[in-house]
């Protein structure tokens, strides 16, 4: 089976620095995904890690460890509009099929 | 945006009643799925599909059925609604891409569809 931990909430200020933790426990692995939704939404793709490693894109980054089964998405200069839900999900087949954690409640404060 | 769709978008239906919810793509992609998200929670594999008539089972399969027969067009069915369907149901379509780090998924949401079983 295939199961994802990730915090259920995080707070920060407007203008730090967050990490939000993801272990996995899958029994295939292809790849680790992140994806945002905002309240009443739908989610939308913010990053993928095929590989160990960090991918950079804008503000966002993600870090995978497959050895360790943990990836992390970090927002840096955190702005009121990244108040959302973050959702890591593994993908445990080619065609895609994945399987979602339980989502990270950010609220990023004044 | 990709161009996903999903219809009705709000819908409210009695216990035993039959219930299909539709998922229409623009983008010819060749994988889509269903989901199901309740409050507190992820999002929940239904069933997906990898090709025109080629459809699984996902994590939560049990009470839906679905069938794929062009390309464009992914249905849900729930064969007789019980309260514990109350949900909102996510269709996503995707392709899987070649980049230099190996295989890539991303996947596009539809607006969701939001069922209440009374």
């Amino acid at each position: 089976g295939q199961s994802l931990e990730q915090p259920s909430e995080v707070t920060a200020v407007e203008g730090a620095i967050v990490q939000i933790n993801c272990t996995y426990q899958t029994s295939g692995f292809y790849g680790l995904s992140w994806y945002q939704q905002h309240d009443g939404g739908a989610p939308t793709f913010l990053s993928y890690n095929a590989l160990d490693g960090l991918e950079e894109t804008g503000r966002f980054s993600s870090f995978l460890s497959r050895s360790d089964s943990y990836g992390y998405l970090l927002l840096q200069e955190l702005q009121m509009k990244d108040s959302a839900s973050y959702f890591c999900a593994v993908r445990s087949t080619n065609a895609g099929k994945s399987t979602f954690g339980d989502g990270t409640t950010l609220t990023v404060k004044p | 945006d990709a161009g996903i769709t999903q219809s009705p978008r709000h819908k409210v239906t009695e216990t035993g009643t039959p219930v299909t919810l539709r998922c229409h793509q623009t983008e010819n992609h060749r994988y889509m799925y269903w989901y199901r998200q309740d409050p507190g929670h992820g999002l929940r594999l239904i069933h997906y599909s990898y090709g025109v008539k080629d459809t699984d089972k996902g994590e939560v399969s049990d009470g839906y059925s679905v069938s794929r027969s062009k390309t464009e067009d992914f249905l849900l069915t729930l064969e007789s609604a019980t309260s514990s369907q109350t949900s909102v149901y996510f269709c996503a379509i995707s392709d899987v891409l070649g980049t230099s780090g190996g295989s890539y998924n991303e996947q596009f949401f539809g607006p969701g569809t939001r069922l209440t079983v009374l």
